[in-house]
């Protein structure tokens, strides 16, 4: 079972709004990502957290928030977005890449489409 | 950092032919791990085959493969007998071997349109 899942699908936002992304994985994989994607464009890395710490923060505007509360799960908090946030938000894992046999594929989950007004 | 390139923004395939997506990288790693992703209509990124650069037998996944030409710094990918579903964007994608980066470096991506 290779599968990442993301709520909610879809999310349109006010500027002024505070809303958080989900995603979830049972695969006992122990690093996690956040990534930001524009229309026609390559997914952009935002964070990584490996066992559960964040690892990578791609100097990220302090209106994006990540956490991860536990190994199965990864949250995206959204507070004062602008407009040009808006985008394909896609959160990915993969095993440790040092042990992994899959050498640390990425599988990616189906995204959430966010709208900021 | 590593670079990865897709040149050929768009290419369009008949149904039940073959078609060909280009990537070249730069790397001065000896070792590392190449991939091509394909995104469809519904955005979701689905891994379709991956390659270790240690590794002289070019991956297969069935009717997808790859030509892994190292010394160039080339990873083509190979679809054959296109079908309607193949229909997407394709990323080929670059991660280093050594542990702790875990980053992907993404090509800019081929459009593939296929004509029934």
């Amino acid at each position: 079972d290779t599968e990442v899942t993301q709520t909610p699908k879809h999310l349109v936002m006010g500027m002024t709004n505070k809303k958080s992304l989900k995603c979830e994985q049972h695969m006992g994989h122990r690093a996690m990502y956040w990534y930001k994607q524009k229309a026609k464009k390559p997914p952009e890395l935002m964070f990584v957290y490996s066992y559960e710490k964040l690892s990578i923060n791609e100097s990220v505007p302090s209106r994006f928030s990540p956490e991860c509360p536990n190994s199965s799960l990864l949250n995206l908090h959204l507070h004062a977005l602008q407009p040009e946030d808006s985008a394909l938000y896609l959160c990915a894992s993969s095993q440790d890449p040092g042990t992994s046999g899959d050498h640390g594929t990425q599988y990616f989950g189906p995204g959430t489409r966010l709208t900021v007004l | 950092a590593q670079t990865v390139t897709q040149s050929q923004p768009e290419m369009s395939v008949q149904e039940a032919e073959t078609v060909t997506l280009s990537c070249t990288y730069d790397t001065s790693e000896s070792d590392y791990y190449l991939f091509w992703y394909k995104q469809p209509p519904s955005r979701q990124m689905i891994l379709v085959i991956r390659q270790e650069a240690y590794k002289q037998q070019n991956a297969t996944e069935n009717r997808f493969s790859v030509n892994f030409q190292k010394a160039a710094k080339s990873f083509s990918l190979k679809i054959s007998d296109s079908q309607l579903g193949d229909a997407a964007m394709y990323f080929c994608a670059y991660r280093s071997l050594y542990y702790g980066n875990n980053r992907l470096a993404f090509g800019k991506g081929n459009q593939v349109v296929v004509i029934p």
